[in-house]
């Protein structure tokens, strides 16, 4: 079954100091996405990062890196030089390309970022 | 460029009343998604609409329907609404059916049930 797991309930961090977000997957397809999305408080997910199963480079964008282990399935984000605006909850999730393409982006159950100035 | 929206931002509703929520995808994007967040219960599947057809849905109950419109915006419809489809009601698009691309998503609709 497909599953992503984020073991991390709530996280607190200092000011401009960087984090590690953990995510999990599991999945025996071989052609799959791995995504990382930011919801404030207002409620709208916002798309952060992206990671592509046959990526061999850990993807980043500005502050963001995805840690990409294929081999131990996990796809950590990293957030360096933490901001009192990254206070949020952390979504990661997957969305299964090719013939296992139903659409849908498989969420965990994220992770709440407190950052503390 | 304009982003997902969506009407109404909140939707006060009783039980087993109807209600219709709304989605405009970005120009372009001709795949609509749904999703449910509901509390503790995380983000849920609903949806796949694409070109107008039905692509895919989650496991819930048939009063969840919607329909795709030519110009791509979609309507969600809650039949014989119940206390536990009090919700974020999210809407998402992306460019077409097979694009690598991330979902792109809206302000949601916050439907409450009394």
């Amino acid at each position: 079954a497909q599953k992503i797991t984020q073991t991390q309930p709530g996280m607190f961090v200092q000011e401009k100091e960087a984090v590690t977000l953990d995510c999990t997957y599991d999945t025996s397809d071989q052609s799959y996405g791995l995504f990382w999305y930011k919801q404030p408080s207002s409620g709208e997910m916002i798309f952060l990062i992206y990671q592509g199963s046959y990526d061999e480079q850990n993807a980043t964008e500005g502050r963001y890196s995805l840690n990409f282990q294929k081999a131990r399935k996990s796809a950590n984000l990293v957030i360096s030089a933490s901001q009192l605006g990254d206070s949020a909850m952390y979504f990661c999730a997957m969305r299964l390309w090719g013939t296992g393409n139903t659409g849908k982006l498989i969420f965990g159950q994220g992770t709440t970022l407190q950052v503390k100035p | 460029e304009a982003g997902v929206t969506q009407s109404p931002t909140h939707l006060i509703k009783t039980r087993g009343q109807q209600a219709t929520l709304r989605c405009s995808p970005i120009s372009g994007h001709t795949s609509v998604y749904w999703y449910q967040q509901a509390l503790g219960l995380g983000l849920q599947f609903l949806l796949w609409y694409d070109e107008g057809e039905e692509r895919n849905r989650g496991n819930f109950p048939p009063r969840f329907s919607g329909r795709q419109f030519p110009n791509y915006s979609s309507e969600l419809n809650v039949n014989a609404l119940e206390l536990e489809d009090s919700a974020l009601y999210l809407c998402a698009s992306s460019p077409r059916l097979d694009s690598y691309n991330e979902q792109f998503f809206g302000p949601g609709t916050r439907l409450t049930v009394l």
